[in-house]
């Protein structure tokens, strides 16, 4: 089975410049997930999809992040004008069709320093 | 308020030796599922056992098993026979079913030292 596939794993960038994640989830999981992890912390949900559609955002989703499943299989997370609190790892998920579980499955990740 | 609370920011344990890791939720929904997850230093998040709300027995997979007391609101790990490649970070998360949220509300971790 391939698991969830995150790209890039490393991005460094300058304060105010645009960046996007790239997220591939496990073939046949409906559902697609995107968290934020800073140093010392669990992860922070971001924002959730079911097939294509974003069903719920969290309040640290600011104006600036913007996320999209276009046809409900991969996924990106766009960042613009980086601040350097953005400064994390991003962790995408994914889960099946709900289950008695739905359990998530997380990628390896991609850790973004914004200088 | 914390939703998850997990007290021991570290641990070192002598291999072969039983582990307990602690977390306690807070949650007012009836209906919930309690995760612990596997950070190892590359970063990736391990699916280690699930426990659900309404589970009469406590979750078991392999050397993991869940000590869920649902009074006292508390689910935490045990490992058993503890291995050098079980030092990592370990998270336990809730999903609170009956609010409608899907995302994971996580701890802090308990970072996992095993000593040979």
């Amino acid at each position: 089975d391939t698991g969830v596939s995150q790209d890039p794993r490393h991005k460094i960038t300058k304060r105010g410049q645009n960046v996007t994640f790239r997220c591939d989830p496990i073939s046949e999981h409906n559902r697609l997930y995107w968290y934020r992890q800073t140093l010392g912390q669990g992860p922070e949900f971001l924002t959730y999809f079911q097939n294509e559609a974003q069903l719920e955002k969290s309040r640290l989703l600011s104006d600036r992040f913007s996320a999209e499943r276009p046809k409900g299989s991969f996924s990106t997370l766009e960042i613009q004008r980086t601040e350097q609190g953005d400064s994390a790892m991003y962790l995408c998920a994914s889960s099946p069709t709900r289950d008695n579980t739905d359990t998530q499955y997380f990628g390896p990740g991609t850790r973004l320093t914004v200088l | 308020a914390q939703k998850i609370t997990q007290t021991q920011p570290g641990m070192f344990v002598q291999e072969k030796e039983a582990v307990t890791l602690d977390c306690t939720y807070d949650t007012s929904d009836q209906s919930y599922g309690l995760f612990w997850y596997k950070q190892p230093s590359s970063g990736e998040m391990i699916f280690l056992i699930y426990q659900g709300s309404y589970d009469e027995q406590n979750a078991t997979e392999g050397r993991y098993s869940l000590n869920f007391q649902k009074a006292r609101k508390s689910a935490n790990l045990v490992i058993s026979a503890s291995q050098l490649g079980d030092s990592a970070m370990y998270f336990c998360a809730m999903r609170e079913v009956g609010g409608g949220a899907d995302g994971l509300t996580f701890g802090k971790g308990t970072h996992l030292i095993i000593q040979p």
